[in-house]
C-alpha cells in the first residue's frame, strides 16, 4: 500500500517561491505505474489537477500555472517536489500529493497524502 | 481544457434513500471517469474510476454509469458515513480537471 506525505512551510510570503515535498512510501517512486501528482484546494472550493511527473523525470503541467511551476524527483529519498513560483493569495489551498495510476487504459488517482495547507499571506 | 459539471451542487437526503449524481463532460471523454468521496479535513478517495469500475472495499451500494459526456453516480441505500463531497474527474485528456462537487447532507 502505497503512503505519501506532505511537507513544507505553512505559510509563504507574496511574490515568493512556495516548495512542497512528498515523500512516498510503501512503494518506489521509480516504479513504472505510478505519475507523482500534485492537486490543490482553495478554501471551501473544488479540487485543481496541478500536474505530475514521472520517475524519469518527465513532466506535465496544467497550462494555467506552466509559467510558475516546476517539479522534480529524487529517487534516493523516494520523493518529489513541487515549486510554484511568484505566489499570491490566490495560491492559497490545501496541497496534496497524490499517485496517479494508469494502467490498462484506465487513469485514475488511487492513493492521496494528507495535504497541507499552505496560507500566502505577508 | 475540458469542463466537468456537476448537478446538483448539494443534495438533501435521509439514511436509506436512493441518490444519483450526475456529471457532464463539455466533450466525449468515453468512460475516463472517476468518482472521488471527500469528508471534511480528508483527502478525496476514489470510489470508481473508468465510469462503473468500483474500487476495493468500496461498498456496492456505490455504482456508476455512462460514457461519452454524460454519467452517474448512485448511491443505494445511504447510510449515515456517505453523506460527504463527491467529485468526478475526467482523465481523457490533461489537464485532468475535476467537477465542482456535489455536497450530499443528511436530510
Amino acid at each position: 500500500q502505497v503512503q505519501l506525505q506532505e511537507s513544507g512551510p505553512g505559510l509563504v510570503k507574496p511574490s515568493q517561491t512556495l516548495s512542497l515535498t512528498c515523500t512516498v512510501s510503501g512503494g518506489s517512486i521509480s516504479s513504472s505505474y505510478y505519475y507523482w501528482t500534485w492537486i490543490r484546494q482553495h478554501p471551501g472550493k473544488g479540487l485543481e489537477w496541478i500536474g505530475y511527473i514521472y520517475y524519469s523525470g518527465s513532466t506535465h503541467y496544467n497550462p494555467s500555472l506552466k509559467s510558475r511551476l516546476s517539479m522534480s524527483v529524487d529517487t534516493s529519498k523516494n520523493q518529489f517536489s513541487l515549486e510554484l513560483s511568484s505566489v499570491t493569495a490566490a495560491d492559497t489551498a490545501v496541497y496534496y500529493c497524490a499517485a496517479l495510476v494508469m494502467v490498462r487504459g484506465v487513469i485514475d488517482l488511487d492513493y492521496w497524502g494528507q495535504g497541507t495547507l499552505v496560507t500566502v499571506s505577508s | 481544457d475540458i469542463q466537468m459539471t456537476q448537478s446538483p451542487s448539494s443534495l438533501s437526503a435521509s439514511v436509506g434513500d436512493r441518490v444519483t449524481i450526475t456529471c457532464r463532460a463539455s466533450q466525449n471523454i468515453g468512460k475516463y471517469l472517476n468518482w472521488y468521496q471527500q469528508k471534511p479535513g480528508k483527502a478525496p478517495k476514489l470510489l470508481i474510476s473508468a465510469a462503473s469500475s468500483l474500487q476495493s472495499g468500496v461498498p456496492s451500494r456505490f455504482s456508476g454509469s455512462g460514457s461519452g459526456t454524460d454519467f452517474t453516480l448512485t448511491i443505494n441505500s445511504l447510510q449515515p458515513e456517505d453523506f460527504a463531497t463527491y467529485y468526478c474527474q475526467q482523465t481523457y485528456s490533461t489537464p485532468y480537471t475535476f467537477g465542482q462537487g456535489t455536497k450530499l447532507e443528511i436530510k
